[in-house]
């Protein structure tokens, strides 16, 4: 049962364009919601995490917006650089227990 | 800062026999340590949640009889994947965290299982 969906599977987007990954989860235990970047042949690495008592957070320039009453959350990358071309995963714990993973987000921006 | 390392970084195994992997935490005390599956085109799936001290957790789909676990302490765990077949093959993944509130996971780069 896939608990942490994900769209789009993939996303094409030019150079400086704000690429919008979206995510959504069932358990509303859910409470910590991190986001994680991965390149081809390696581990995910953390991105930017928001807690459900928060419905923004920004770092650099990465923007979480999360809805708790519709479950649901999305990162905006914000004048995206082909280096940002990578896999990007949603993941949902619950209050420090298990952590599970979205379906992913291929991202691609071209120059 | 905190670590983790995983190895081997890939391997092959034939069908039928068994392959051990396993993660290092550097840098900080791994309280929990959680082991993931990425098979091709697919997300990570949980295997098992192991934290010091208590028993650990294996999913639906995951057994210990197949995927059994060692956390001996804060620093190491292993898991090895008996009796492999081709649908085993992809990449393993450990995260660990110190502690049991909501700190983040670190994640080694992985161990990728071909099995043939």
């Amino acid at each position: 049962q896939q608990q942490v969906r994900q769209s789009p599977q993939s996303l094409t987007v030019w150079e400086g364009e704000t690429a919008i990954l979206n995510c959504s989860y069932e358990n509303s235990a859910f409470d910590y919601f991190p986001w994680y970047q991965q390149f081809p042949g390696e581990g995910p690495a953390l991105l930017i995490a928001i807690r459900s008592v928060s419905d923004k957070k920004e770092d650099g320039g990465f923007t979480i917006f999360f809805n708790k009453r519709e479950k649901n959350l999305s990162l905006h990358i914000k004048d995206s650089q082909p280096g940002d071309s990578a896999t990007y995963f949603c993941a949902a714990t619950n209050s420090g227990t298990y952590q599970r993973f979205g379906t992913g987000t291929k991202l691609q921006v071209v120059p | 800062g905190a670590l983790v390392y995983q190895y081997p970084r890939r391997t092959i195994c034939k069908s039928g026999t068994s392959m051990r992997m396993e993660c290092q935490a550097v840098g900080f005390q791994a309280t929990s340590v959680a082991w993931y599956r990425q098979s091709p085109q697919k997300t990570f799936e949980l295997i098992a949640l192991s934290t010091v001290n208590s028993a650990i957790k294996y999913e639906q789909n995951f057994t210990q009889e197949k995927f059994p676990i060692s956390h001996p302490n804060l620093s190491f765990s292993s898991m090895t994947v008996l009796n492999a077949y081709l649908e085993d093959r992809g990449l393993y993944l450990c995260g660990a965290r110190e502690g049991t509130g909501n700190s983040d996971y670190t994640f080694g780069s992985g161990t990728r299982l071909l099995v043939i």
